[in-house]
């Protein structure tokens, strides 16, 4: 059974652009959830997305969006790059809610320059 | 507001020697406890889960941790750690409405020779 794949793995882009981040879940799961994970901050919850709907949203500025498609996967955007969004951003897959546990990708490491 | 406090940022400790991470979480009606471990360069992998019910919870590689309720916290144990134990560890609590998990800052468990 394939896990939650997140592409592209490494990402390096200039201040003030934009960048899209994708994830494909474990097959038959429905929520998806975005986290991001920085030194200073650690691990902070960006958003979820249940059957194409967002469910549930972090305190992110604006600039951070998101969408999930009629197949589950999911891509966040993230628009006029600020240094302080180099992470490493964290896919989650679930069946459901969080009595399934959520299995977590590998992660995009953004670097912004 | 819901918390996770990791009581430790590193933990050294000698191979076969039994280890104790340390949880506390804000108390909460109800609450939907985890742990989990990054590998370097990896993703978050589920150690195991505290849903209700029995209150020491078995989970994957020979750990296992312990609800405490009146105490508020979730300790993570390994009778005999392995070299490969070498990673971060992360606490998490689920957020009352909705899929959010809220997450500790982690503890940096190092196995030595």
């Amino acid at each position: 059974k394939a896990g939650v794949t997140q592409t592209p793995r490494y990402l390096i882009k200039t201040r003030g652009q934009q960048v899209t981040l994708s994830c494909s879940p474990i097959s038959g799961h429905r929520s998806v959830s975005w986290y991001q994970q920085t030194p200073g901050q650690g691990l902070q919850f960006l958003f979820e997305y249940f059957s194409e709907t967002q469910r549930n949203k972090g305190n992110f500025p604006g600039r951070f969006s998101g969408r999930q498609f009629s197949n589950s996967r999911s891509e966040m955007n993230v628009s006029t790059l600020e240094l302080g969004d180099s992470a490493l951003y964290l896919c989650a897959s679930s069946l459901g809610d969080l009595s399934y546990g959520y299995t977590f990708g590998s992660g995009t490491r953004l670097t912004v320059v | 507001a819901q918390s996770v406090t990791q009581l430790d940022s590193q933990v050294p400790v000698f191979e076969e020697a039994p280890v104790e991470l340390r949880c506390n979480y804000s108390s909460s009606v109800s609450v939907y406890l985890f742990w989990y471990v990054q590998y370097p360069n990896q993703g978050l992998q589920l150690l195991l889960k505290y849903l209700s019910g029995s209150t020491l919870v078995k989970g994957i590689n020979g750990f296992e941790a312990e609800f405490n309720k009146s105490q508020t916290s979730f300790h993570l144990r390994k009778p005999s750690v392995h070299i490969s134990d070498t990673a971060e560890y992360f606490c998490a609590r689920g957020s009352g409405g909705g899929n959010k998990l809220t997450f500790g800052t982690g503890t940096q468990l190092k196995v030595e020779l």
